[in-house]
């Protein structure tokens, strides 16, 4: 089954330590992204990556940092965590397949609270 | 920068159409999508259109580009219960891969 994992799915932490919410997904897309979703904000993304070793900037990268290693695997770590990180956020993958199809798939989403 | 605008709410009787829209500022969007979100859920890729298409129907969906006056539209048709849910409009500019701005989404409550 074609799936985006996300781990942990809930998480309360403290400001300044130090955490990493995993996303992996199965369908060798090149593309993935995270974003976070805030009330009356809608989603906005944080970083994206279009391949292995090849990451930039979304719209709120500032607090976040994100690594591609592998295609699968797209983590995003919170240096020092602050209370405005306090979010749901979801990582998603795409894949355009030419001719204008394209898939994409979102995780379940993390919901992160930063104390 | 680019902007994406929705309403916040619509409220449709179960078996009517539903129409949501939205606005975009860049003209030279290549995509167009839309996406659905359940509750406590992540988001579903409904449909997308390519900037040089006018109109693209899937099923119950409607999307209509007007790309003169940079409006979006989805129209839901025999609207059910089950279609309650956050409808999100989402661009994307040439290239194909690079960021992704979204609306703010609109809330559609399906009336039994």
């Amino acid at each position: 089954e074609a799936q985006v994992t996300q781990n942990p799915r809930y998480l309360i932490t403290v400001t300044g330590k130090k955490l990493t919410v995993t996303c992996s997904q199965n369908m060798n897309h090149e593309y993935m992204s995270w974003y976070r979703q805030d009330p009356g904000l809608g989603l906005r993304q944080i970083y994206y990556s279009m391949n292995v070793e090849v990451t930039d900037k979304g719209d709120v990268p500032e607090g976040y940092k994100v690594s591609r290693k592998e295609k699968r695997n797209f983590p995003l770590i919170l240096e020092s965590p602050s209370p405005n990180q306090t979010s749901l956020y979801f990582c998603a993958s795409r894949q355009y397949s030419g001719g204008h199809q394209e898939t994409q798939y979102f995780g379940p989403g993390t919901r992160l609270l930063v104390l | 920068g680019e902007d994406v605008e929705q309403s916040l709410f619509l409220s449709v009787r179960e078996g009517d159409s539903s129409v949501i829209n939205c606005t975009y500022t860049d003209s030279s969007s290549t995509y167009l999508y839309w996406y659905k979100q359940e509750p406590g859920a992540g988001l579903q890729l409904l449909t997308y259109i390519f900037s040089n298409m006018d109109m693209k129907q899937d099923q119950r969906l409607t999307v209509l580009l007007n790309k003169k006056d940079k409006h979006l539209s989805l129209r839901i048709a025999d609207t059910q219960t089950g279609d309650s849910a956050i409808y999100f409009c989402a661009e994307i500019p040439p290239g194909g891969y690079q960021k992704v701005t979204f609306g703010i989404g609109t809330k559609l409550q399906v009336i039994p």
